[in-house]
C-alpha cells in the first residue's frame, strides 16, 4: 500500500500562476483533508471531505478551492498564487470522521515568488 | 484564538530520562486527542490518542495523561531514546463539529545521548 502520496514534493509559482496539488488514497478513506504548515505553527486546516461529492470549507479556505469526484483523489488547487500562500502542504486521510488517526501524506512545499 | 496550545516549543532530555510534552485547550467540544510525531521532510505520522471518557492510555513507552477539568493533556515517553527526536503536536477533535481536528504549534522534542 502507497497510503496518501503527494504530488508534486516541491513547486516555485510565480504571483498570479494557479495550479493543481494532487492528493491520492489507496486505503478506501472516506475522509480527506488539506492542510498548510507554516514556520513555527501547526497544521491549519484548508478544506476537508467526509465522502465523494461532499466538500466543506476549513479554517484557512481563502484562494483555494477542492473537489472530491471519487473516494481516492482530493486535489487541491491554487486560483491565484500569492506569497502568503508560502507554505507546506499536506493532505490526510482517515478511515472514518471522528475518532480516528489521519494518515498524512509527506507534503508539497510551496514557494510562490 | 488559540484553541490547542503547546506552550513549549522546545524540550531537550538525555536518553533514557523521561520526556513530558504538554498541550492545553480551551473549547469543552473537544472530545477526542490525537499526538503526532513528525520528522523533517515527512508528514506527521500518528503516535497515540485518547477519548475523553478516560484519562489515561498507554502504549509501549508512550503514555498521555487527559485532565478534563484543566482541559490539559500530557504525553509521556519513557524512557526517551535518541530516533525519539522530532517534532510533537497535540491534536483535539470536535466530533459535534464533522470531526474536525485543531493542531497545535509543536513541540521539538531533542534527545542527547
Amino acid at each position: 500500500n502507497a497510503g496518501v502520496t503527494q504530488t508534486p514534493k516541491f513547486q516555485v509559482l510565480k504571483t498570479g500562476q494557479s495550479m493543481t496539488l494532487q492528493c491520492a488514497q489507496d486505503m478506501n478513506h472516506e475522509y480527506m483533508s488539506w492542510y498548510r504548515q507554516d514556520p513555527g505553527m501547526g497544521l491549519r486546516l484548508i478544506h476537508y471531505s467526509v465522502g465523494a461529492g461532499i466538500t466543506d470549507q476549513g479554517e484557512v479556505p481563502n484562494g483555494y478551492n477542492v473537489s472530491r469526484s471519487t473516494t481516492e483523489d482530493f486535489p487541491l488547487r491554487l486560483l491565484s498564487a500569492a506569497p502568503s500562500q508560502t507554505s507546506v502542504y499536506f493532505c490526510a486521510s482517515s478511515y472514518e470522521v471522528g475518532n480516528t488517526e489521519a494518515f498524512f501524506g509527506q507534503g508539497t512545499r510551496l514557494t510562490v515568488v | 484564538d488559540q484553541q490547542v496550545k503547546q506552550n513549549s516549543p522546545s524540550l531537550s532530555v538525555q536518553e533514557g530520562r523521561i520526556s513530558i510534552l504538554n498541550c492545553d485547550y480551551t473549547n469543552s467540544m473537544f472530545d477526542y486527542f490525537l499526538w503526532y510525531k513528525k520528522y523533517p521532510a515527512e508528514g506527521p505520522t500518528f503516535l497515540i490518542s485518547i477519548s475523553s471518557i478516560k484519562d489515561k492510555n498507554e502504549d509501549g513507552r508512550f503514555t498521555v495523561f487527559l485532565n478534563k477539568s484543566a482541559k490539559h493533556l500530557s504525553l509521556h515517553i519513557v524512557p526517551s531514546q535518541p530516533g525519539d527526536s522530532a517534532v510533537y503536536f497535540c491534536a483535539a477533535t470536535d466530533n459535534t463539529n464533522a470531526g474536525k481536528s485543531t493542531f497545535g504549534d509543536g513541540t521539538t522534542l531533542t534527545v542527547k545521548p
